[in-house]
């Protein structure tokens, strides 16, 4: 499996865009590059997932970098629901293996 | 569809005691997984089944550890005896292929909070 590396946390200010980055350096060739987040009691969600451009949908941006080895994503207007802790995870022929991903506070 | 379905949402024993956790999944979804959530260990997978078979589980931590899925709509996890240290939130979750070069969206439930004391 692909070893990540994101950021403990991150805070942001409502209304701004936050960028949440990751590496995943020793990802395969054939790996998706997936998002999930954990609202606070929840369990985790599926946000967005691509494998080598960028990807856009109602929840969020994906950008990936042209070598692969790091995404973003991309909350355009961060808002308190938003407050989550957010997890990337390269997935091939195995299930999604999370670390222990980023916590994002929002900041009203 | 009402999500997966995990029962029950907390649950409260005591040292030694066996424990059921039971996980409905999404009707229509080949796969199953169980994970564990602590702390200090983060998101951990413990077992995932397709199409009822468990295909790997080399994350279940000890022996105490069970899991069965006897139908494509039901799947328990045992923990027998019951420890401390068992204490975590447990989460079931879907998917219709679970893993490979496609998107293979996983829907977790809510969770069982376990607590043993």
């Amino acid at each position: 499996d692909a070893k990540t590396t994101q950021p403990n946390s991150m805070e942001s200010n409502e209304e701004e865009p936050v960028h949440l980055p990751c590496n995943h350096s020793t990802i395969s060739g054939t790996d998706y590059i997936h998002w999930y987040r954990q609202l606070p009691s929840q369990g985790p969600e599926y946000v967005i997932h691509g494998l080598t451009s960028n990807v856009n949908n109602r929840m969020a941006s994906l950008a990936i970098a042209e070598d692969r080895k790091s995404s973003t994503l991309i909350l355009h207007r961060a808002t308190l629901r938003d407050a989550a802790v957010y997890y990337c995870t390269p997935s091939g022929n195995t299930p999604l293996v999370f670390g222990k991903g980023t916590r994002l506070s929002v900041i009203a | 569809d009402a999500g997966v379905i995990q029962s029950p949402r907390h649950e409260v024993t005591e040292m030694g005691q066996e424990v059921t956790l039971r996980c409905k999944p999404i009707s229509g979804h080949d796969y199953l997984f169980w994970y564990r959530q602590t702390m200090m260990r983060g998101l951990e997978l413990l077992i995932y089944f397709n199409n009822n078979v468990p295909i790997d589980d080399s994350g279940m931590p000890e022996d105490r550890f069970s899991a069965k899925m006897p139908n494509a709509s039901f799947s328990t996890l045992k923990i027998q005896p019951s420890e401390p240290r068992d204490s975590a939130v447990y989460f079931c979750a879907s998917s219709l292929k679970g893993g490979g070069p496609s998107t293979d969206t996983q829907y977790f439930g809510p969770g069982t909070r376990l607590t043993v004391l």
